[in-house]
């Protein structure tokens, strides 16, 4: 069965730089999250997206932006990196339906690197 | 949120039961009980999730107590691939799309060959 993908698996960047991650949801999957995992830690909410529109946000910083496309693929945009920025970006999405919130399904994530 | 207590660790030997509890005693009625878990190195996974009811899929169950304060995940038979941190969360039922997990600090599940 199709799962989420994410690119790339690997990220390593210098302070100050940019990075840009992507999502790519299951097939009519129309909802997006993206949660941050910092070493030895639990995942954090960082924002989601259903059908394009921002649906939640968490405690993303404003170095952070995010946006859903016309294909329902996410990206999550980092600006001014630092090096607290380096974790484990994970992205998740659930099928549309009644049921919307009965589980989220997880991508393998993107270990960033700040240098 | 509802929040959620969990034991930071336990241990079982492979092919015997495991009963993961969770304490939930400021839950509400319109909560789920949703576990999820994260083997090493990989995105968190879902297990299982209920209401009021014990529940049953191919991965665990999950028993509810009457008073919905606390719910219990049984594996009932634990390979080492079951080694892993669980989670319990609580969700409103019919949130609006996208609403976020919650991961709080799960319990660590070790288990010996």
């Amino acid at each position: 069965a199709a799962g989420v993908i994410q690119s790339p698996r690997h990220l390593i960047k210098e302070k100050r730089e940019t990075a840009t991650l992507k999502c790519y949801p299951i097939p009519r999957h129309d909802t997006v999250y993206w949660y941050q995992q910092g070493p030895g830690q639990d995942p954090q909410f960082l924002i989601s997206f259903y059908e394009k529109m921002q649906s939640d946000k968490g405690s993303i910083p404003d170095r952070f932006s995010a946006q859903q496309f016309s294909d329902y693929h996410s990206e999550l945009n980092m600006s001014s990196l630092e090096l607290g920025d380096s974790a484990l970006y994970f992205c998740a999405s659930s099928p549309a339906g009644y049921f919307r919130n009965n589980e989220q399904f997880f991508g393998p994530g993107t270990r960033l690197t700040v240098l | 949120d509802a929040k959620t207590t969990q034991p930071n660790s336990m241990e079982s030997n492979e092919e015997e039961p495991v009963h993961l509890p969770c304490n939930h005693s400021t839950i509400s009625g319109t909560d789920y009980i949703h576990w999820y878990r994260q083997l090493p190195s990989q995105g968190p996974e879902y297990v299982i999730h209920g209401l009021t009811s014990n529940v049953n899929n191919r991965m665990a169950s999950l028993a509810i107590a009457e008073d919905r304060k606390s719910s219990t995940l049984i594996l009932h038979r634990a390979t080492l691939r079951d080694a892993a941190v669980y989670y319990c969360i609580l969700r409103v039922l019919y949130e609006t799309s996208g609403s976020r997990l919650t991961f709080g600090e799960g319990t660590q599940l070790t288990v010996n060959p």
